[in-house]
């Protein structure tokens, strides 16, 4: 079965610092899609972020970009110029890719993130 | 204006009592699935949906019934073998391999 780490349950910056969420994961699979999705107070889950396995090239969405290092099964998101509306719970997830059907995801526990302004 | 809504936000259950938690998408995706997130614990899959009329059970099944009768619906009865049932869930549509988007959530108290 997959699983999903995060080792840092709290993290905290300051704004306009850059910070670095940390993940891992266990699979057997060549195939597969990682997430960071964000949950703000209001529990809302939204999409931070995609990386399909099969990429080399790490994703970027605006201030957001993740490091990929498939060998290490590993992948970070990071997080630049931070803002008071980044302030959430940041989870990592996986899926399996095409092979596993529309498969659900396997989600690590979850990072806290505090920015101080 | 498309999206995926769940009702009712606050639901409360008795001892012994089956609810069912309502799920509903117009984004006409193929897929549905329903997690439970409880406190500290990122979300587990309960079940999901790959086409109407048929379902697969997630992680943590047990206690839990769904039924797809119809694209657009994918309703959770939490029934009264569901020991913890205590918890707040999300229902998620994808369309197929891709990215899962989802509800507003329900959440679920025990009287």
């Amino acid at each position: 079965a997959q699983t999903v780490t995060q080792s840092q349950p709290e993290m905290s910056v300051q704004e306009a610092e850059t910070v670095t969420l940390s993940c891992t994961y266990d699979t057997s699979e060549s195939d597969y899609y990682l997430f960071w999705y964000k949950q703000p107070p209001s529990r809302q889950m939204i999409l931070v972020i995609r990386q399909e396995a099969y990429k080399q090239q790490n994703a970027t969405e605006n201030r957001f970009s993740v490091n990929f290092q498939k060998a290490a099964k590993s992948f970070s998101l990071k997080i630049s110029d931070s803002q008071l509306g980044d302030a959430a719970m940041y989870f990592c997830a996986y899926r399996r890719g095409s092979g596993g059907g529309a498969d659900g995801l396997t989600f690590g526990k979850g990072t806290h993130l505090i920015i101080q302004p | 204006d498309g999206g995926i809504t769940q009702s009712p936000k606050y639901l409360f259950r008795k001892e012994g009592q089956n609810v069912t938690l309502s799920c509903e998408q117009n984004l006409n995706h193929d897929a549905m699935y329903w997690y439970r997130q409880d406190p500290g614990q990122g979300l587990r899959l309960i079940y999901y949906s790959q086409i109407v009329n048929d379902f697969q059970k997630g992680d943590i099944a047990e206690g839990y019934s769904v039924s797809r009768e119809k694209k657009e619906s994918f309703p959770l009865t939490v029934t009264s073998a569901q020991k913890n049932p205590t918890a707040f869930y999300l229902c998620a549509t994808g369309a197929g391999w891709e990215t899962q988007y989802f509800g507003p959530g329900t959440r679920l108290l025990v009287l």
